[in-house]
């Protein structure tokens, strides 16, 4: 139990374009859901928490225009990477929580974007 | 603001040498203590949560303990696909899970 997917795993964009990434919680619905980013051996950064039906909460120095989110079910958020450039490339992996934001979450394979 | 500190950075273990990772915090009121497993580029897997001190969990050939300071992870007889980063992070009073940098373990046939 408690999976959650991502897609795609692997992205190469050229840079001004937009990229979307998908998060789906396969066999629970999620109350909660997070996006992190990863830079090489570094710990996890949380961008922005989402609940079903409202607006992400972003966490200091996030762009919420460059980084849209949207949780638009129980079971579905995408992360649209707007505009995007080289420093944007990093590995963005999303969570969800079957209760709230302080909750163990469960966690994606994470996608690993690449702009050229 | 919560903070956790995780130690040693990287690991390296014989298979078979039992060890414990460590994971210093500090949280404004803990909600939970949370232990993930996170293979290279991939995401975390959840191992354990603890919510008390005192409280003890095991799986396999882990098992993790918690203080009103610390949490270990011990590893015993660790095997080779038991090598990995192991993460550790808290949620307390400000309502949000912290992450410590986690530990590298890797162990050697």
């Amino acid at each position: 139990g408690a999976v959650v997917s991502q897609h795609p795993s692997r992205v190469i964009c050229k840079s001004g374009t937009s990229v979307k990434i998908e998060c789906r919680s396969l066999d629970f619905q999620a109350t909660t859901m997070f996006w992190y980013r990863q830079f090489p051996k570094q710990s996890l950064m949380l961008m922005a928490t989402s609940n079903e039906g409202s607006k992400a909460t972003y966490e200091q120095g996030v762009e919420k225009d460059k980084f849209l989110i949207n949780h638009a079910s129980l079971t579905l958020s995408t992360l649209t990477v707007t505009s995007a450039h080289p420093e944007d490339s990093s590995f963005y992996i999303c969570s969800a929580s079957q209760g709230s934001s302080w909750d163990e979450q469960y966690f994606g394979p994470g996608t690993r974007l690449t702009v050229t | 603001e919560d903070q956790v500190t995780q130690s040693p950075e990287a690991l390296r273990l014989q298979e078979g040498e039992s060890s414990s990772l460590n994971c210093s915090y500090t949280v404004s009121g803990l909600r939970g203590l949370f232990w993930y497993r996170q293979d290279p580029g991939k995401g975390p897997e959840f191992l354990f949560t603890l919510y008390s001190a005192g409280e003890e969990k095991e799986k396999e050939r882990l098992k993790a303990t918690l203080t009103k300071k610390e949490s270990f992870l011990h590893i015993t007889a660790p095997k080779p696909e038991d090598s990995a980063t192991y993460l550790c992070a808290v949620s307390g009073g400000y309502q949000k899970v912290t992450f410590g940098t986690g530990t590298k373990l890797q162990v050697i046939p």
